[in-house]
C-alpha cells in the first residue's frame, strides 16, 4: 500500500529563515512521483514542486527545493528565505502505479500548517 | 487562476438529497481528479478520469458518482447526503495521467449537509 507521512502538524518560522517541512512515504513501485502543494486559508492547492523517482538531481523551483533522499524514502521540502505569504498548509503527495493495469492513484499526507512570524 | 473551474462555490443540502458538482479542466487537459478534503479525513482521492474513460478509482463511496464529458468537463454526482458527506470537493486537471504530471486544482465546492 502507499502511504505518505507528514510527522510535523505545525512548524513556526521567523521571517528570512529557511524551514524544512517533512514528509516520508512507501511504495512498493519503482516508479512514483513526488509532489508538494501549499494551501493558503482561502483554500485553494497550489502546486509548488514535483520529484520523480528517477531524477538523479534535487529538484528545485525558485525559494523552494526537494531533499530528495531515496534511500530513506523521505522527500521534504525546504523554504529558503521564508515570507510571510508561506504562511499556509502544506501537502506532501506521491503519484505511483498500482500494478499491471497501469492506474495511478494520488495519495496526499494530513498536511503541515506553516506560521511564518515577521 | 489554475485555469481549472468548478461550479458551485458553495452548496447547502439537507440530508438523503442528490447534488452535482461540476468541474472544467484547463484548455488542453484530458485528465480530471476528484479529491474529497474533510477535516477528519484529510484530502482523499476519490476518482479520475482520462479522455472520457474512468482511469483510477480511490475512497468512493458507492452513493458517489462521477462521468467525464466529450467536452472534457467533468461531473461528481453525491446521493443520499449524510452529515459526514460535509467537505470541500476539489477538482484537478493535468495533462496526460502519468506519474510526473502536476496538477492544477480548481477552487473548490464547499458541500454543507444539514
Amino acid at each position: 500500500a502507499q502511504k505518505i507521512t507528514q510527522t510535523q502538524p505545525g512548524m513556526f518560522v521567523q521571517e528570512k529563515e529557511a524551514v524544512t517541512l517533512d514528509c516520508t512515504y512507501d511504495t512498493s513501485d519503482p516508479s512514483y512521483g513526488l509532489f508538494w502543494y501549499k494551501q493558503p486559508s482561502s483554500g485553494e492547492m497550489i502546486f509548488l514542486i514535483y520529484q520523480g523517482s528517477y531524477d538523479q538531481q534535487n529538484a528545485t523551483e525558485g525559494r523552494y527545493s526537494l531533499n530528495f533522499q531515496k534511500a530513506r524514502k523521505s522527500a521534504n521540502l525546504v523554504i529558503s528565505a521564508s515570507q510571510l505569504g508561506d504562511s499556509a498548509m502544506y501537502f506532501c503527495a506521491m503519484r505511483a502505479a498500482l500494478g499491471a493495469g497501469g492506474s495511478y492513484i494520488p495519495t496526499f499526507g494530513r498536511g503541515t500548517s506553516l506560521i511564518v512570524h515577521p | 487562476d489554475s485555469g481549472v473551474t468548478q461550479t458551485p462555490k458553495h452548496l447547502i443540502t439537507a440530508t438523503g438529497q442528490r447534488v452535482t458538482l461540476r468541474c472544467s479542466p484547463r484548455s488542453g487537459d484530458l485528465s480530471v481528479y476528484w479529491y474529497q478534503q474533510s477535516l477528519d479525513q484529510g484530502l482523499q482521492f476519490l476518482i479520475q478520469y482520462y479522455n472520457g474513460e474512468e482511469r483510477a478509482k480511490g475512497n468512493i463511496l458507492e452513493r458517489f458518482s462521477a462521468q467525464q464529458f466529450p467536452d472534457l468537463h467533468s461531473e461528481l454526482n453525491l446521493s443520499s447526503l449524510e452529515l459526514g458527506d460535509s467537505a470541500l470537493y476539489f477538482c484537478a486537471s493535468s495533462t496526460n495521467p502519468g506519474t510526473g504530471d502536476e496538477q492544477y486544482f480548481g477552487p473548490g465546492t464547499r458541500l454543507t449537509v444539514t
